[in-house]
């Protein structure tokens, strides 16, 4: 089946700096990614929808430019928290569909945790 | 965006059969019902969708009631790998296909 990575699966980092996720699509091309955020015991919140060649779409209430999104491909799309600080502190998630497919199955990567001190 | 009502948890004995039900009475006709899974630590994972007819696969089967407000996810036999939090969301075809996750059911497997 599909294949969605992400990369790191875990990063620290200290309060301030800026953390950068990859979501791959390791064996499909993928237009369209999504990016959610999921605290403790709670639902995936979407933050955002990546869109390859184009600027992300933003779920209200989502800053974009503490959340910056690029995908340069179809199989890559990054996201970079800026300025980091705890309340970010988050388990990131992204998943893709087959280009074409909007419909269809959305494969999931297995998560990046972030913690910021 | 049309919403999705679940029972917050519910609890099975391994090898029966588990019912996850699941209200979307404002759902639109080109609103098609997905059903994923997480495991604790991990990102979900797919387990079925459709749209009008009942839909079959390894996994899971999808029973969509004739005025499809209402999905009954069907786990046929359940082992303790089931144990997961199961999540019924609605997907606008019309909408880029985003999907907004609901607070979805606890499912306990006990054996």
């Amino acid at each position: 089946g599909a294949v969605v990575s992400q990369h790191p699966s875990w990063v620290i980092c200290k309060s301030g700096t800026s953390v950068k996720i990859e979501c791959r699509s390791l064996d499909f091309q993928a237009t369209t990614m999504f990016w959610y955020r999921q605290f403790p015991k709670q639902s995936l919140m979407l933050m955002a929808t990546s869109n390859e060649g184009s600027k992300a779409t933003y779920e209200q209430g989502v800053e974009k430019d503490k959340f910056l999104i690029n995908h340069a491909s179809l199989t890559l799309s990054t996201l970079t928290v800026t300025s980091a600080h705890p309340e970010d502190s988050s388990f990131y998630i992204c998943s893709a569909r087959i280009s074409g497919q909007v419909t269809g199955e959305l494969f999931f990567g297995e998560g990046s945790r972030l913690t910021v001190l | 965006d049309a919403k999705t009502t679940q029972p917050n948890s519910m609890e099975s004995n391994e090898e029966e059969p588990v019912h996850l039900p699941c209200n979307h009475s404002t759902i639109s006709g080109t609103d098609y019902i997905h059903w994923y899974r997480q495991l604790p630590s991990q990102g979900p994972e797919y387990v079925i969708h459709g749209l009008t007819s009942n839909v079959n696969n390894r996994m899971a089967s999808l029973a969509i009631a004739e005025d499809r407000k209402s999905s009954t996810l069907i786990l046929h036999r359940a082992t303790l790998r089931d144990a997961a939090v199961y999540y019924c969301i609605l997907a606008r075809s019309s909408n880029t296909g985003k999907l907004i996750f609901g607070q979805g059911t606890t499912l306990q497997v006990k054996p």
